[in-house]
C-alpha cells in the first residue's frame, strides 16, 4: 500500500526555538496532505491542510503563525512550529489519502 | 458539519472472543466514506476497513466486519477471533465524497483491552 513517511519521530526543543516536521508520500503524489494534533489518550484534531502550491487552509483556533505549513511539492509537506513553548508538547501526526488516508509514524514533540 | 461519536471509550474481550464497537454519525449527505483505523502502542494509524455509503453490502476484512445502517447513520465493528495484537485504540472516521472534501472527522476512540 501507500506510505506515507514522516520524520522525525521525536524531537526534543528548547521554548523559544522553532522545529519543522516533514511528512513525504514515497510511492504517490499528494497535492493535499493533513496535519493532526492528538493529545494523549485522545482522538486526532485537525489542524490544518496543505494545498500543494497555494497556502494552507487552517481549522478554527489554530494559529496560522505559529504553526506553518509548507507543501513546496507533490511529495512533501513541512509543518514548523515557531516559537515553541511547552504548552506545543503533542503528538503530531500527517496524512494524505488516495482512496484512504495513509498516515506518517507521528512526531512526539517535547519542547522544554 | 458532520460530527462522528463513539460511545464506549473503553472495551475488553476475552482472547478467541467476539467484541463490537459503535459508532453513529450525522451527516446531510448522501455520498460519504466511513472507516475504521486502529491505533496499538506505536500510534501508527492502520486502516481497518471502509465502507462505500453507496454500497449496501457491509464490508469485511478477514476478522473484521461492519454493521453499516445507513437509514440509522450506524457504523459498527465487529472483531471476531480477537487476538491479543488487536488491542489498541479503534477510531471511527468519515469522510465525504465531494471532490476536495477529503479530510477526516473522527470519533473519540474506543480503548479496546484483549485479555488472555
Amino acid at each position: 500500500g501507500a506510505v506515507v513517511s514522516q520524520h522525525p519521530s521525536r524531537v526534543i526543543c528548547k521554548s523559544g526555538t522553532s522545529v519543522k516536521i516533514e511528512c513525504r508520500s514515497l510511492d504517490f503524489q499528494a497535492t493535499t496532505m493533513f496535519w493532526y494534533r492528538q493529545f494523549p489518550k485522545k482522538s486526532l484534531m485537525l489542524m490544518a491542510t496543505s494545498n500543494e502550491g497555494s497556502k494552507a487552509t487552517y481549522e478554527q483556533g489554530v494559529e496560522k503563525d505559529k504553526f506553518l505549513i509548507n507543501h513546496a511539492s507533490l511529495t512533501l509537506s513541512t509543518l514548523t512550529v515557531t516559537s515553541a513553548h511547552p504548552e506545543d508538547s503533542s503528538f503530531y501526526i500527517c496524512s494524505a489519502t488516495i482512496t484512504e488516508a495513509f498516515f506518517g509514524q507521528g512526531t512526539r514533540l517535547t519542547v522544554v | 458539519a458532520q460530527t462522528v461519536t463513539q460511545s464506549q471509550p473503553e472495551m475488553s474481550v476475552q482472547e478467541a472472543e467476539t467484541v463490537t464497537l459503535s459508532c453513529t454519525y450525522d451527516t446531510s449527505e448522501s455520498d460519504y466514506y466511513l472507516f475504521w483505523y486502529k491505533q496499538p502502542p506505536s500510534r501508527q494509524m492502520i486502516l481497518v476497513i471502509r465502507q462505500e455509503a453507496y454500497k449496501q453490502q457491509n464490508a469485511t476484512e478477514n476478522r473484521f466486519s461492519v454493521n453499516f445502517q445507513k437509514a440509522a447513520k450506524s457504523f459498527s465493528l465487529k472483531i471476531s477471533d480477537s487476538q491479543l495484537g488487536d488491542a489498541a485504540m479503534y477510531f471511527c472516521a468519515y469522510r465525504s465524497a465531494r471532490y476536495g472534501s477529503e479530510k477526516l472527522v473522527f470519533g473519540k476512540g474506543t480503548k479496546l483491552t484483549v485479555n488472555p
